[in-house]
């Protein structure tokens, strides 16, 4: 079965860097486009980075481009997210999500989420 | 960025009642819209992509419409399972952009 395991998360000082990894088992990584997507606390889901299937293409929210980068390794099946200048306003739930095989962009499968905390 | 608004953005309903979520992009994304749906402390549940399809293993009571600018999510006989918050999702243009959520609480 599909599973999305998230690590990383923890408490950073504003101005910090964290990077998050998303262990994938149970589908074939190599041919998948995979996202992170963010939830405040007690507020809406915010779509965060998508990477291409082979790494070559990436878009991101304009909240969090030019500090936050989205990787793969797909000899590893393991997902990432280096995230720099972090700000009180990134403190969240972080999601690392795949992409449904049949439809581009929809969200098929989701990890249990890893909480990442900015604070001094 | 597209934007998205959902309403209502909150509704009370019984087990049994027909509910109806809105979805609107603030301009026209085809039929690139998907909808989740969220219990408290849970990762979200992909209901139904590209507007009208139901995800595999999501119950038949659960339907979605539209195209363009403007989708409907439809419960159409509510169970205890189903109170939730449900969110729309515009995959038409990066950056993608959610809606911003109905909770579903029992009356």
């Amino acid at each position: 079965q599909v599973q999305l395991v998230e690590s990383g998360g923890g408490v950073v000082q504003p101005g910090g860097s964290l990077r998050l990894s998303c262990t994938a088992s149970g589908f074939t990584f190599s041919t998948s486009a995979m996202h992170w997507v963010r939830q405040a606390p007690g507020k809406g889901l915010e779509w965060v980075a998508i990477t291409s299937y082979d790494g070559n293409n990436e878009f991101y929210a304009d909240s969090v481009k030019g500090r936050f980068a989205i990787s793969r390794d797909n000899s590893q099946n393991t997902l990432y997210l280096q995230m720099n200048s972090l700000r009180a306003e990134d403190t969240a739930v972080y999601y690392c999500a795949k992409e449904h095989p049949g439809s581009t962009g929809a969200l098929d499968y989701w990890g249990q989420g890893t909480l990442v905390t900015v604070s001094s | 960025a597209i934007q998205m608004t959902q309403s209502p953005s909150s509704l009370s309903a019984s087990v049994g009642d027909r509910v109806t979520i809105t979805c609107r992009a603030s301009q026209g994304i085809r039929n690139d819209l998907d909808w989740y749906q969220q219990k408290p402390g849970k990762a979200p549940k992909l209901l139904i992509y590209a507007a009208a399809n139901l995800q595999s293993g999501v119950p038949s009571r659960f339907s979605g419409s539209g195209s363009g600018t403007d989708f409907t999510l439809t419960i159409s006989s509510l169970q205890p399972e189903d109170f939730a918050t449900y969110y729309c999702l515009q995959d038409h243009n990066y950056p993608f952009t959610f809606g911003p959520g109905t909770k579903v609480d029992i009356k």
